[in-house]
């Protein structure tokens, strides 16, 4: 399997644009998750979905920050206007159950957000 | 909300030390526990799962123990080598299934 596959890779974008950070989890999987993670404050969880539905936006920190999943194979984050202080490396992962007994949770590499 | 703690921030070892990682959580009605390693620039790497009927697993030379009642769970490392060094994350399932993660614990081992 190719893993956890992120795109793009690194986004360098001015102030005011919009960022969208695209995500494929793994075949079979139907938990997905999106992470952002800074020096600051680490890993944070900003939003997850069990079988495409959105269960918890809670910690999307803005309304700027908009999160889809129209089919079991691919995710987006999108941020619309983007600003400095959203720089971060943006981590999307997934795993299978949603029950009792669920897998480990696989990450993508991650996508480097760089707002000038 | 689950809150997982880390202790310590940053560890450094000679080579050839075993040494234990702590991670505490919050909130004890957890799934499962999971540790991760993570290298610089780069994405998190599964080391082990535990669920919540699990006390320990095993994988080389990595041994992780889980004691839900009192919110713990460690990671040791057995016979360091350089090439462990890394940062370890700990992430705890709860049972809305999200995964919360630990701000981790950075380990240098010196040759």
């Amino acid at each position: 399997d190719a893993g956890v596959i992120q795109s793009p890779r690194h986004e360098v974008t001015e102030m005011g644009q919009e960022v969208t950070l695209r995500c494929k989890p793994i075949s079979g999987h139907n938990s997905l998750f999106w992470y952002r993670q800074t020096m600051m404050r680490g890993l944070e969880l900003l939003i997850y979905f069990n079988n495409n539905v959105p269960i918890d936006d809670s910690g999307m920190p803005e309304d700027r920050f908009s999160a889809k999943m129209p089919n079991a194979s691919f995710s987006t984050l999108k941020i619309q206007p983007s600003e400095p202080r959203d720089s971060a490396v943006y981590f999307c992962a997934s795993r299978t159950g949603t029950g009792f007994n669920t897998g480990e949770l696989f990450f993508g590499e991650g996508s480097r957000l760089t707002v000038l | 909300k689950q809150e997982v703690t880390q202790i310590p921030a940053a560890l450094s070892v000679p080579e050839g030390e075993n040494l234990v990682l702590n991670c505490s959580f919050t909130d004890s009605a957890i799934y499962n526990l999971q540790w991760f390693r993570q290298d610089p620039g780069k994405g998190l790497t599964s080391l082990l799962l535990i669920q919540s009927s699990q006390r320990e697993q095993t994988s080389g030379r990595l041994n992780a123990s889980l004691d839900k009642s009192s919110g713990r769970s460690t990671l040791y490392i057995a016979a360091s080598q350089p090439g462990d060094s890394a940062t370890y994350l700990c992430a705890v399932r709860g049972n809305n299934n999200d995964m919360r993660f630990g701000a981790g614990t950075r380990l240098t081992v010196k040759p």
